[in-house]
C-alpha cells in the first residue's frame, strides 16, 4: 500500500522561502507528483519527480530521494497569491494500464504580509 | 483549448436520494478518473475509465458507480446518499492514463455535494 505525510499547515511571510516536505511509503515507486489547489478550485499540476535530485521551474523546486522516501517543494519570493493547499501524491499502477493516484491530506500554506 | 468541465458545480441532496454527476475531459483525452476530496481524508481516488472500460477501482462500497460514453465524456453516481457522501467529487482526464511522462493529469472545478 502507499503512505503519504505531509504537514497539515505552514505559515510563510511574503517575499520568504518556504520549504514543503512530504515522505511517503510504496509498494513501487512510479515518481512522485506536487500540486497546488486554491481553496474552491481543481488542482493543478507543479512538478513530477521520478529521479532523485533538484528541478527547478521558475520560483518553485521539487526535490526528490528514493532512498529516503522524500520529497519537498521549494516556493521562493513567496507571493499573497501562493496562499494555497500543495498535495503531494504518488501513482501506482494497478494493471490493464492504469495507474492511480495516492495523494497525501495537503499542506495548507498561508503567506501572510 | 477548453479544461475539464464537470457539471453541476453545487448540489443539495437528501439522505437516500440518488446523484448524478457529469465530466467532459479534455478533447482527445480517453482516460477519466474519479476521486472524492473531504476534510478529513484528503483525496481519495474513487474509479478510472479508459475507452468505456472500468480499468481500476477504488475502495468505496457498491453504491459508486461509474460509466464512460464513446466520446470519452464520463458519469458518476452514488445511490442511497448518506451524510458521509458530503465532499468535492473531482474529476481527471488525460490521455491514456495518469500520465507519468509528466503534466497530463488535468483536474476539472468539481461538484460540491451537500447531503442533508
Amino acid at each position: 500500500g502507499q503512505n503519504i505525510d505531509q504537514p497539515t499547515e505552514m505559515t510563510a511571510t511574503e517575499g520568504a522561502i518556504v520549504q514543503i516536505n512530504c515522505t511517503y511509503q510504496t509498494s513501487g515507486f512510479n515518481g512522485l507528483f506536487w500540486y497546488q489547489q486554491h481553496a474552491g478550485e481543481a488542482p493543478t499540476f507543479l512538478s513530477y519527480n521520478v529521479l532523485d535530485g533538484l528541478e527547478e521551474k521558475g520560483r518553485f523546486s521539487s526535490f526528490l530521494s528514493r532512498s529516503k522516501g522524500y520529497s519537498y517543494l521549494l516556493l521562493k519570493e513567496l507571493q499573497m497569491k501562493d496562499s494555497a493547499s500543495y498535495l503531494c501524491a504518488v501513482p501506482s499502477y494497478s494493471g490493464a494500464g492504469s495507474y492511480q493516484l495516492t495523494f497525501g491530506k495537503g499542506t495548507k500554506l498561508s503567506v501572510i504580509p | 483549448k477548453a479544461g475539464v468541465t464537470q457539471t453541476p458545480r453545487y448540489l443539495i441532496k437528501t439522505r437516500g436520494q440518488q446523484v448524478t454527476l457529469s465530466c467532459s475531459p479534455i478533447s482527445g483525452h480517453r482516460s477519466v478518473s474519479w476521486y472524492q476530496q473531504t476534510p478529513g481524508q484528503g483525496l481519495q481516488f474513487l474509479f478510472e475509465y479508459f475507452s468505456e472500460t472500468q480499468r481500476n477501482k477504488g475502495n468505496f462500497p457498491g453504491r459508486f458507480s461509474g460509466r464512460q460514453f464513446s466520446n470519452s465524456r464520463s458519469e458518476m453516481n452514488v445511490s442511497t446518499l448518506e451524510l458521509g457522501d458530503s465532499a468535492l467529487y473531482l474529476c481527471a482526464s488525460s490521455f491514456a492514463g495518469t500520465g507519468l511522462t509528466g503534466n497530463t493529469i488535468y483536474f476539472g472545478e468539481g461538484s460540491w455535494l451537500t447531503v442533508v
